[in-house]
């Protein structure tokens, strides 16, 4: 099964624009972590958060995450075209060392 | 360096062969090993959970019989997709967490470069 929704489902921007894309989730949670796909390749992981963290940065991302709504958000600054990509987010479900679930995944196209 | 390795990487069969994928873990044993499908322009669905030892337990909807999960060793998992159709062709991934003996944190998770199926 599926942890929930992310949205958009798919976003367009121009270099050097900023990306958010948001993720929801339904169980409780040790920590989320955001992936990176590109198109027919492998996962690359992006960054993780801890459920007692409410924001992480690293490089041009930036990860928010509110246990309260479960949700989180990762924002991408300054895109460049090499971005461009499917971005998944990912949880644990409450239970460290198990499998991961996945939401539906962003489709981010950036243009030069 | 690569700590999950999965072979072949690509593969085309005909329909009704089968296809054996394997994930091995390189750098550690693992008992535990997961394995996903992607289909085209979605996300990733776990199948099943390989445990060394044991039987495979598979996800609400994953037929056991036609997708044979063997944990030959601590660093070796295969998938078989028996009788695979065109139905069956899909990216398959799979992870292995890091146990803590082996220097891992409990919310740490390698994946495989994935194998694409296609079934003609």
């Amino acid at each position: 099964s599926q942890q929930g929704e992310e949205d958009p489902q798919a976003l367009s921007i121009q270099e050097g624009e900023n990306a958010t894309m948001n993720c929801s989730y339904k169980t409780s949670i040790n920590n989320l972590q955001w992936y990176r796909q590109n198109s027919g390749r492998g996962l690359v992981h992006l960054i993780l958060i801890r459920s007692n963290e409410r924001e992480k940065h690293s490089g041009r991302l930036r990860v928010t995450l509110d246990t309260s709504k479960k949700s989180s958000s990762l924002l991408i600054t300054a895109s460049r075209a090499a971005d461009t990509a499917s971005y998944f987010c990912a949880t644990d479900a409450g239970q460290a060392g198990t499998a991961l679930i996945f939401g539906k995944g962003t489709t981010l196209s950036v243009s030069s | 360096g690569a700590v999950v390795s999965q072979h072949p990487s690509r593969v085309i069969c005909k329909s009704g062969t089968s296809v054996k994928i394997e994930c091995r873990s390189l750098d550690f044993q693992a008992t535990t090993m997961f394995w996903y499908r992607q289909f085209p322009k979605q996300s990733l669905m776990l199948m099943a959970t390989s445990n060394e030892g044991s039987k495979a337990t598979y996800e609400q909807g994953v037929e056991k019989d036609k997708f044979l999960i063997n944990h030959a060793s601590l660093t070796l998992s295969t998938l078989t997709v028996t009788s695979a159709h065109p139905e069956d062709s899909s990216f398959y991934i799979c992870s292995i967490p890091k146990p803590f003996m082996a220097g891992g944190r409990q919310d740490t998770q390698y994946f495989g470069p994935g194998t694409r199926l296609t079934v003609l």
